[in-house]
Order: C-alpha cells, then sequence, then structure tokens
C-alpha cells in the first residue's frame, strides 16, 4: 500500500539552527501539506502545496518556514533559524481527493 | 470558515463498554468531515470519512460515525470497547472547494479493563 514516507523520525538542534525536514508523498497525489503537534496539543496547519506553489499557509508560517519540491518526488519543510518553540511533530501529508494520508512523522527538538 | 469542536478531551470506558466521541462542525459549505486516530508516538490514521452519501459511515476496527447536518454533528462511535482503542482521536473537517484540513483539539480515549 502506497505511503508518505518522512525522515528524519527524530531530529535534535541546537537554537538557531537550520533544520530541512524531508518527505515522500504517495507518488500520484498532487496536494502536499506539513502540520504541526507541538507535545500535547491539536495537529496544527502550516501550509498547503500545489502545482509547485503555496497554496494556503497559516500565521505559524512565517518567513522563517519554507517548502520546496526540489524533484519529482520529495517535499521539504524548511526552518532557517529554529527557537524552543519549534519543538513540535511535523507530519507531512498528501492528498488527491480530499482525503489526508500523514506520513509518520519528524520529531523535532531544540535544545 | 471552517472547523471543528470536539468536546471532551479525555474520554474514558470500560472495556466492552460503548464508545462515543463527539464532533460539531462549522461550514458555511458542505462539508468533508474526517476521523483520524493517533496511536503512541505514530502518526495519523484514517478511521473513517463522509463525503456525500450515506450519512452513516463505517470505518476500521468497528468504528462508525454519523453525519448529522441539523445538528452539525460527526459523533464516533462504538459498541463494545477494546484495550486496543486507546489512542487519541481527531476530528476534521475540509470541503470539496478547499484543500485544507482544519482539526479538532483531539480526545484522548482511555479503555478501563
Amino acid at each position: 500500500e502506497p505511503e508518505v514516507t518522512q525522515t528524519p523520525s527524530h531530529q535534535v538542534t541546537q537554537m538557531g539552527q537550520e533544520v530541512i525536514l524531508r518527505c515522500v508523498p504517495i507518488s500520484n497525489h498532487l496536494y502536499f501539506y506539513w502540520y504541526r503537534q507541538i507535545l500535547g496539543q491539536k495537529v496544527e496547519f502550516l501550509v498547503s502545496f500545489y502545482n509547485n506553489e503555496i497554496s494556503e499557509k497559516s500565521e505559524i508560517f512565517d518567513d522563517q518556514f519554507s517548502v520546496e519540491r526540489p524533484d519529482g518526488s520529495n517535499f521539504t519543510l524548511k526552518i532557517r533559524s529554529t527557537k524552543l518553540e519549534d519543538s513540535a511533530m511535523y507530519f507531512c501529508a498528501s492528498s488527491n481527493t480530499g482525503e489526508l494520508f500523514f506520513g509518520e512523522g519528524s520529531r523535532l527538538t531544540v535544545l | 470558515a471552517q472547523s471543528v469542536t470536539q468536546l471532551g478531551s479525555h474520554v474514558s470506558v470500560s472495556e466492552g463498554a460503548l464508545v462515543l466521541l463527539r464532533c460539531n462542525y462549522s461550514s458555511s459549505v458542505p462539508p468533508y468531515l474526517f476521523w483520524y486516530v493517533q496511536y503512541p508516538n505514530q502518526g495519523l490514521q484514517l478511521l473513517l470519512k463522509y463525503t456525500t452519501g450515506a450519512t452513516l459511515v463505517k470505518g476500521i476496527n468497528g468504528f462508525e460515525a454519523e453525519f448529522k447536518k441539523s445538528e452539525t454533528s460527526f459523533h464516533l462511535t462504538k459498541p463494545s470497547a477494546h484495550m486496543s482503542d486507546a489512542a487519541e482521536y481527531f476530528c476534521a473537517v475540509t470541503s470539496n472547494t478547499g484543500n485544507q484540513f482544519y482539526f479538532g483539539t483531539g480526545t484522548s480515549l482511555t479503555v478501563i479493563p
């Protein structure tokens, strides 16, 4: 069964460092998403991506964040200068017809 | 604008008892509604969804939910809880015109032996 894969599963970084989280969406999907879940809190929308550009983004997705689809398979989330409050689980998702398929998540810990 | 409200951040039931997790939505367009489950240290897995058609939808692991437009609700039920049902459950809404999913704050289900 096709699935969304994310790497790394866990990353620890120092405050101020750049982080790139990688995702491989399901191959025939057209819509890609990043969501964030701070420990014990709800799943929050960050950004959606379609046709090689951002289609929607939330207030959380400020200038420190960027997304890219560098080739036909990967979808990356970059945090330019991490802050303590960026510590969270980051979920990538993809969809075609209204159902989101999520990856297992990348846990980011900022020290 | 769309949103979901999940009443009860924590629900405890005895093994074998009925599970009822509540979700109410707000949407200015016909909604698509979803329930996702998150087991500890895992990602989000789709339990079931409603898009159009039959308002009672059945999902995996014996769960079902009923879309009630008059009550703007999409409550999740299971007749008999199993220990393996202990997890976090999230209700979500989107629409056929949007591509952003809005999640509720989640309900943590505990099953007591």
